[in-house]
């Protein structure tokens, strides 16, 4: 079946406190993203790779990291988490940047005490 | 002004009613238009995608696209407790997909 895999699906961590949340496509695809959806303000792009080994910035990358080097694979980072990335964080992916059918993942719901 | 401007709701219709959703945009430079579906709990899905103006129909679903008024809408015939969802309506120009911040529906048996 054809999905974007996120991991955890629930997260409570305190302030500072390294975390991972993963991401997981197995359609192949080149273009991976990382948005947060918070009430009132809708989907917010964290960040994107087009492709292996490139990633770049989207709108509200403070505070985050990402890294592709696989093609699968996605992770966001929260180095030094905060409460104000008390967030749902959703992975996506498509066969190419601007492809109009996105597939998300389930979701993380992360909370930072 | 905001790039996409899409109303929050709720919006709570009865069951069989006709569902109209909008979204108004400032970019004239956008030509791919979409609507996301997202249930509960879930991650949002392609519910359809149009290209231009015009209108493109998919069973119960309409999609509409009016450039020179800078609005998009999407109906929903015959309406049921299962089209319950939020709905995003999204657009894009080159590379870049922004998405309107969701209307909440529902849709009362």
């Amino acid at each position: 079946e054809a999905q974007v895999t996120q991991n955890p699906r629930y997260l409570i961590t305190v302030t500072g406190k390294k975390l991972t949340v993963t991401c997981s496509q197995n359609m192949n695809h080149e273009y991976m993203s990382w948005y947060r959806q918070d009430p009132g303000l809708g989907l917010r792009q964290i960040y994107y790779s087009m492709n292996v080994e490139v990633t770049d910035k989207g709108d509200v990358p403070e505070g985050y990291k990402v890294s592709r080097k696989e093609k699968r694979n996605f992770p966001l980072i929260l180095e030094s988490p905060s409460p104000n990335q008390t967030s749902l964080y959703f992975c996506a992916s498509s066969f190419a940047q601007g492809d109009e059918k996105l597939f998300f993942g389930s979701g993380t719901q992360l909370s930072v005490l | 002004q905001k790039e996409v401007e899409q109303d929050p709701g709720p919006l709570s219709v009865p069951e069989g009613a006709i569902v109209s959703l909008n979204c108004t945009y400032s970019n004239s430079a956008f030509q791919y238009f979409m609507w996301y579906r997202q249930y509960s709990r879930k991650g949002p899905e392609l519910l359809m995608y149009t290209y231009s103006s015009g209108n493109k129909e998919d069973g119960r679903f309409t999609a509409q696209v009016d450039k020179s008024s800078k609005y998009i809408s999407l109906f929903i015939r015959d309406s049921q407790p299962s089209d319950s969802a939020t709905y995003l309506c999204a657009m894009s120009e080159d590379d870049k997909i922004i998405f309107g911040k969701g209307t909440r529906l529902h849709i009362l048996p």
